[in-house]
């Protein structure tokens, strides 16, 4: 039940852009993307609930193809700020399960 | 308007021993999910408090317990602790379900390390 997360690191220089992907076995509701920082507690970015509603507050964008229980996390023009681990989470019944992360580094 | 808050931040228990982790929800949250996250992975679901109840739970076993207390803070049990139980504890504090479109807000974690 954990989505699978691609790729699993990326290193970018600033200002390059990045996609991150999620897919699940499951048919998708919803997908969240979260963001981590080395030592800190995730910090939300993103839902994506199906029929197309999003809810986020962070200039990032994302989509979400029920499909083929897909989402992608798309950083544009990338800052230092953006480093840290990003991760989806799916649901199930009650719990929101998480995939391995995807690690960002942005480099000078 | 308050974040999460968790309490200890780090903790350092031998094998065998209890350990209770506490966390105070977000203003507004009446629901509280409890994670476990080991180094290098996403976290992972243990369970989830509403209304004082348990309301879901993930592939944990029974020694992981929890409390939702009335003003929604919420505390992590851990029996007969074992060295695989070192890993950082996220509690999550939310709006009542909605079939998964309610958005988590992570306290900053208790760091749990079994010797």
């Amino acid at each position: 039940q954990q989505p699978v997360q691609s790729p699993q690191a990326v290193i970018l220089r600033e200002g390059e852009d990045a996609v991150i992907n999620c897919s699940s076995s499951k048919a998708l509701y919803s997908v969240h993307w979260y963001r981590q920082k080395h030592g800190e507690a995730p910090v939300f970015l993103m839902i994506l609930l199906k029929g197309g509603e999003q809810k986020g507050h962070e200039k990032i964008s994302a989509s979400f193809n029920e499909k083929k229980q897909q989402s992608s996390l798309y950083l544009t023009a990338s800052q230092l700020s953006y480093s840290g681990t990003y991760f989806c989470g799916t649901v199930s019944g009650y719990a929101l399960n998480f995939g391995k992360g995807t690690s960002l580094l942005v480099t000078p | 308007e308050t974040g999460v808050t968790q309490s200890p931040t780090h903790l350092i228990k031998t094998r065998g021993q209890q350990v209770t982790l506490r966390c105070s929800s977000q203003s507004g949250h009446n629901t509280v999910s409890w994670y476990q996250q080991a180094l290098g992975q996403g976290p992972q679901f243990i369970f989830q408090y509403y209304r004082e109840e348990e309301n879901g739970r993930g592939n944990f076993p029974p020694r992981f317990s929890g409390l939702q207390f009335p003003n929604y803070s919420s505390e992590l049990n851990v029996n007969a602790l074992e060295l695989d139980d070192s890993a950082l504890y996220l509690c999550a504090s939310s709006p009542p379900w909605s079939g998964g479109a309610e958005t988590q807000y992570f306290g900053p974690g208790t760091r749990l390390l079994v010797l």
